[in-house]
């Protein structure tokens, strides 16, 4: 079975520019999560999706940070313009469906540098 | 609000000797807790998880973590510790009662010395 995948692994940009990643969950997983991982912390969480709604936002800053899950499978998530403080590592995770005893399936993440 | 500790930055241990990762935590409800394993360049691997019953739970490569109520603890274990082991740990608690996102700790690092 495959895992979760994320694009591109690495991405460099100035600041001011757009960017994207792409996150594609394993298969029949529901449940999508996008978090961001600062150096020295743990994930925090930016959004959470069933299927294509997104259910909980409330930690994405949506002045500059969007997503989407259109088809209720892969997920981009997009950040325009970038700030150097967007710099950090940003992981996708699914599960089969949201229940609080599930674990989470993590892709790679993306490290962002925002120059 | 529901909070984790990882009172250690750091664990240095020498291979063979018995590893001890430290985690407590904070909910309102029950606790489900899980530990998470993440190597160099790669993201979170799960490693185990308390859900209910048996305060001590068996997870992946050895690893095991006791369940303490009332010290609000669950520590990560482990009898012999392998070289490869060295990696960043990461605690997390979600509160069985209502909708709770996770919240992970800020992780420990684990360091195996041979």
């Amino acid at each position: 079975e495959a895992g979760v995948v994320q694009s591109p692994r690495y991405k460099i940009i100035e600041k001011k520019q757009p960017v994207a990643f792409w996150c594609n969950p394993i298969s029949g997983h529901n449940t999508l999560y996008w978090y961001l991982q600062n150096l020295g912390q743990g994930p925090e969480l930016l959004i959470r999706y069933e299927n294509e709604e997104a259910v909980d936002d409330s930690q994405l800053p949506k002045d500059r940070f969007s997503a989407e899950r259109l088809k209720g499978v892969d997920s981009t998530l997009k950040i325009q313009p970038a700030e150097l403080g967007d710099s950090a590592v940003y992981l996708c995770a699914s599960s089969p469906r949201d229940s609080p005893y599930n674990e989470q399936f993590f892709g790679p993440g993306t490290r962002l540098t925002v120059l | 609000a529901q909070s984790v500790a990882q009172p250690e930055d750091q664990v240095n241990v020498a291979e063979g000797n018995p590893l001890t990762v430290k985690c407590t935590y904070s909910v309102s409800g029950n606790p489900y807790l899980f530990w998470y394993v993440q190597y160099p360049n790669r993201g979170l691997q799960f490693l185990l998880k308390y859900i209910t019953g048996d305060n001590l739970v068996k997870g992946s490569y050895g690893f095991e973590a006791e369940f303490n109520k009332s010290q609000t603890s669950f520590h990560l274990k482990k009898p012999s510790a392998l070289v490869s082991d060295s990696a960043l740990y990461f605690c997390a608690v979600r509160d069985s009662g209502g909708y709770q996102k996770v919240t992970f700790g800020i992780g420990t690092k684990l360091q195996v010395i041979p």
